[in-house]
């Protein structure tokens, strides 16, 4: 079982449209999360990431962390095609020398 | 800073031959990942680097796999001997310790053994 789960989709949402996407974690001493965009045939790129339970936004998105549920979303408001890729969950276990795991991706697709 | 640079970037080679993927992270970085995408198994992690040392290889698949960091300058990972199931993008990504900070990946190393 992998330590980041995401459901792989796709997630299909209607331009302007919110997209929400979901991340669960099973290592309890990640300490920071982080959420990647990839194009397809393209590298990860980073959106954003947070540390500390409650929302954290950025522009169109926001993302969300609950230690406890040990859960991470990212919702994306205002959706556009252009924001049609696959979007990577990833852990960081600072006490761990710094292991960064990803979860397998959620290929969300946003219609005209 | 150019970033993370992988070579080369694609690679064909037949069944059994040696492949060796190089990696140069980003200047000042201290961790280096070696990842494997594929669709069926998403992003694997590998093996990765701290300060040059292996902390943690347990995602290496087979002793085919093996992968160094000489200096804090290049890394490489190498499989002897390729299989069709190698067949995957490899990317590898660098970044400074800390909880706050992002890894930066490469461009990928496409492989198809045939």
């Amino acid at each position: 079982q992998k330590e980041v789960e995401q459901n792989s989709g796709p997630l299909s949402v209607p331009e302007g449209a919110i997209a929400s996407l979901n991340c669960t974690y099973s290592d309890r001493g990640s300490q920071s999360f982080f959420w990647y965009r990839q194009y397809s045939g393209k590298s990860p790129e980073l959106i954003m990431f947070i540390y500390s339970n409650g929302d954290k936004e950025d522009g169109r998105f926001t993302a969300q962390l609950n230690k406890a549920s040990q859960y991470v979303s990212l919702l994306i408001r205002d959706s556009q095609p252009s924001d049609s890729a696959t979007y990577l969950c990833a852990s960081l276990n600072n006490n761990a020398g710094n292991m960064l795991t990803f979860g397998g991706g959620t290929r969300l697709m946003v219609k005209p | 800073d150019a970033g993370v640079i992988q070579s080369p970037r694609h690679e064909v080679t037949e069944m059994g031959q040696e492949v060796t993927l190089r990696c140069k992270p980003i200047s000042g970085h201290n961790s280096l990942f070696w990842y494997r995408q594929t669709m069926m198994r998403g992003l694997e992690l590998l093996i990765y680097f701290n300060n040059n040392v292996p902390i943690d290889d347990s995602g290496m698949p087979e002793d085919r796999f093996s992968a160094k960091m000489p200096n804090a300058s290049f890394s490489t990972l190498k499989i002897q001997p390729s299989e069709p199931r190698d067949s995957a993008v490899y990317f590898c990504a660098s970044s400074r310790t800390g909880m706050n900070t992002e890894a930066f990946f490469g461009q990928g190393t496409r492989l198809t053994v045939v």
